[in-house]
């Protein structure tokens, strides 16, 4: 059975960092690729980041530069390293397994919060 | 960038069709997909490849797209699927995905 589990979220003040993990199991986070999507309170989803399984990585705009996604074959656990943090940065961020461009799989979220 | 327009709501009576609407630049030339998210959940994908749909979603679920409008169709609605829609592309130019705007189905 597929699972993916979020952690590492919290209240973290602006400017600061904050490391998100996702623990996958049923697979391995080298295929085919995992994606980052985030959801802030109220609002709508917003893709933040994607792995292929080269390595290959992408970024959205607003996170380019400050966020780095990576992974970890061996303990199938996929992060994401974000780094000058903004009060926009608030959210639910939830992990999903990738497949031929849509995310069949979704971990429940982890929710960080940015604030002062 | 690429923009994903949808209604912001919809409303449905119990038994009756659903159409929730994506609005974009030629998205008859995309692969569209759709997810439902329920209140405090993650989402959920029920439609994927503008029609397709994943083992155990039903067959009331059904999608379409072609010009510059996709649509995700729910017929014989259940209180059980009143949720947020959105729709979901993948952008080649920029290699970003895109989510829709979203849409709240109320079933009345």
């Amino acid at each position: 059975e597929v699972q993916l589990v979020e952690s590492g979220g919290g209240l973290v003040q602006p400017g600061g960092s904050l490391r998100l993990s996702c623990a996958a199991s049923g697979f391995i986070v080298s295929y085919p690729y995992m994606t980052w999507v985030r959801q802030a309170p109220g609002k709508g989803l917003e893709w933040v980041s994607v792995i292929y399984s080269g390595g290959t990585t992408y970024y959205a705009d607003s996170v380019k530069g400050r966020f780095t996604i990576s992974r970890d074959n061996s303990e199938r656990t996929l992060y994401l390293q974000m780094n000058s943090l903004r009060p926009e940065d608030t959210a639910v961020y939830y992990c999903a397994r990738g497949l031929r461009h849509r995310q069949d799989y979704w971990g429940q979220g982890t929710l960080v919060t940015v604030s002062s | 960038s690429y923009v994903l327009t949808q209604p912001p709501s919809v409303s449905v009576a119990p038994g009756q069709t659903a159409r929730i609407t994506c609005g974009g630049n030629n998205i008859g030339t995309q692969s569209v997909h759709w997810y439902q998210q329920k209140p405090g959940q993650a989402p959920l994908l029920v439609v994927y490849d503008d029609s397709d749909r994943p083992s155990g979603i039903p067959e009331r679920f059904s999608g379409s797209n072609s010009g510059n409008t996709a649509t995700l169709t729910i017929s014989r609605v259940e209180a059980g699927d009143e949720a947020d829609y959105y729709c979901q592309v993948w952008h080649s130019t920029s290699c970003h995905y895109v989510f829709g705007t979203g849409t709240k189905v109320t079933v009345l």
